[in-house]
């Protein structure tokens, strides 16, 4: 069946400006999780939604990131004013519960110049 | 704190021997451990997982993980190497089961 899909696969944007990254996870999973991968921190975790509870944001850098996920199923991470450091490739990734084992997308590639 | 280590940044191995990539752990409680793998320009591909039974986990495309307890480590193996085993390896564990945290990543080089 068809995996978790992202976009857009890159994204290039100026210093100051906003943008939105999508994700769909594999139908039917009810958790999606935000990642982000940076030459400097490695791997780390952002923020993570299982089916109606309240998303853990434990992993959110700062005030200027915020996800949402709407039905259940499609989720957008936001990153507003942002800065150079926020470039990093931001991988989402779905299971099928909290405990399963989680499935990756291929990652949207954000240079903010 | 969760955390794993991945002490080689990389790993050089001929093609046909085997090879090992390291991964030690550091939780409390029950260890929910995982591996994957990153192609250049692709996402994070699941290989194996070890959340309780035999210590002798295996996984896709040859891959087998131990789970040693005494020593904390979960180290990947596969008995022969293809040069198409070249990537970027990461071992992770889960927090409480959910989150992942992922080591800092070993580079597989296989030679021909």
């Amino acid at each position: 069946g068809a995996g978790v899909s992202q976009s857009p696969s890159n994204k290039v944007t100026e210093k100051g400006k906003d943008v939105e990254l999508r994700c769909d996870p594999i139908s039917g999973h009810t958790a999606l999780y935000w990642y982000r991968q940076s030459l400097g921190q490695g791997l780390e975790f952002l923020i993570y939604f299982q089916g109606n509870s309240a998303p853990d944001k434990s992993g959110l850098p700062s005030d200027r990131f915020s996800a949402e996920r709407t039905g259940g199923s499609v989720s957008t991470l936001t990153i507003q004013r942002t800065q150079q450091e926020d470039s990093a490739v931001y991988l989402c990734a779905s299971s099928l519960v909290i405990t399963d084992t989680q499935y990756f997308g291929p990652g949207t590639r954000l240079t903010v110049l | 704190a969760q955390s794993v280590a991945q002490p080689e940044d990389q790993v050089n191995v001929a093609e046909g021997n085997p090879l090992t990539v390291k991964c030690t752990y550091s939780v409390s409680g029950n260890p929910y451990l995982f591996w994957y793998v990153q192609y250049p320009n692709r996402g994070l591909q699941f290989l194996l997982k070890y959340i309780t039974g035999d210590n002798l986990v295996k996984g896709s495309y040859g891959f087998e993980a131990e789970f040693n307890k005494s020593q904390t480590s979960f180290h990947l193996k596969k008995p022969s190497a293809l040069v198409s085993d070249s990537a970027l390896y990461f071992c992770a564990t889960a927090h409480n089961t959910d989150k992942l945290i992922f080591g800092t990543g070993t580079r597989l080089q296989v030679f021909p």
